[in-house]
């Protein structure tokens, strides 16, 4: 089973500043089976990226993922308020299935 | 709108059982794997299960393997999860998602098991 170890736990940045939030297989994904989402309290998950590099439907371009083998970077061009949550990558590439333990990007 | 709401919820007793139903609507759900996701307080996301488009395979995280069943009727557009045995380290927000990759999510119901 591929553990995803996500880092930093915590990225503390301003708005407009770019956060890079990395996510590490503990083998080679798949044909790039990598998910990224992005959770707020009290709300569900929202799909940003899958496909490790695919943005889904109405997410904005300052969301990117990129990456392949066991290294993914979701990137945030710059920080827009509302962008503040919980990141949580994901393998999709076998069952059962997996989720990284998430990075907090946080006002600083 | 294309949505999936869940239902069901509720606070049980330690080694009690509960069924979650999550509903579907417009949207060809025979055509999708299902997954159940769930998020205890103040951790992360853990998948649970999933079935494919047809039922006949189902996975199953460890921590539940045994206890739980996941299931799904196509003909009333639901899918369900059968929880037995609970514990008290069960108790999280339960999310139905469409797909392996869940690009569309319920907005959850919540399981809490206490004495």
């Amino acid at each position: 089973e591929i553990v995803l170890t996500q880092s930093p736990g915590t990225l503390s940045l301003s708005p407009g500043e770019r956060g890079t939030l990395s996510c590490r297989a503990s083998q080679s994904v798949r044909s790039n089976y990598l998910a990224w989402y992005q959770l707020k309290p009290g709300q569900a998950p929202r799909l940003l990226i899958f496909g490790a590099s695919s943005r889904s439907i109405g997410i904005p371009d300052r969301f990117s993922g990129s990456g392949s083998g066991t290294d993914f970077t979701l990137t945030i061009s710059r920080l827009e308020p509302e962008d503040f949550a919980i990141y949580y990558c994901q393998y999709y590439g076998s069952s059962p299935g997996t989720f990284g333990q998430g990075t907090k990007v946080e006002i600083k | 709108d294309v949505r999936l709401v869940e239902s069901g919820g509720a606070l049980v007793q330690p080694g009690g059982s509960l069924r979650l139903s999550c509903a579907a609507s417009r949207f060809t759900f025979n055509t999708y794997w299902m997954t159940w996701v769930r998020q205890a307080p103040g951790k992360g996301l853990e998948w649970v299960a999933n079935i494919k488009e047809d039922g006949t395979d189902k996975y199953y995280a460890d921590s539940v393997k045994g206890r739980f069943t996941v299931s799904r009727d196509n003909a009333k557009n639901s899918l369900y999860l059968q929880m037995n045995s609970l514990r008290a380290e069960d108790t999280a927000v339960y999310y139905c998602a469409r797909g392996h990759f869940f690009d569309l999510w319920g907005r959850g119901t919540l399981v809490t098991v206490s004495s």
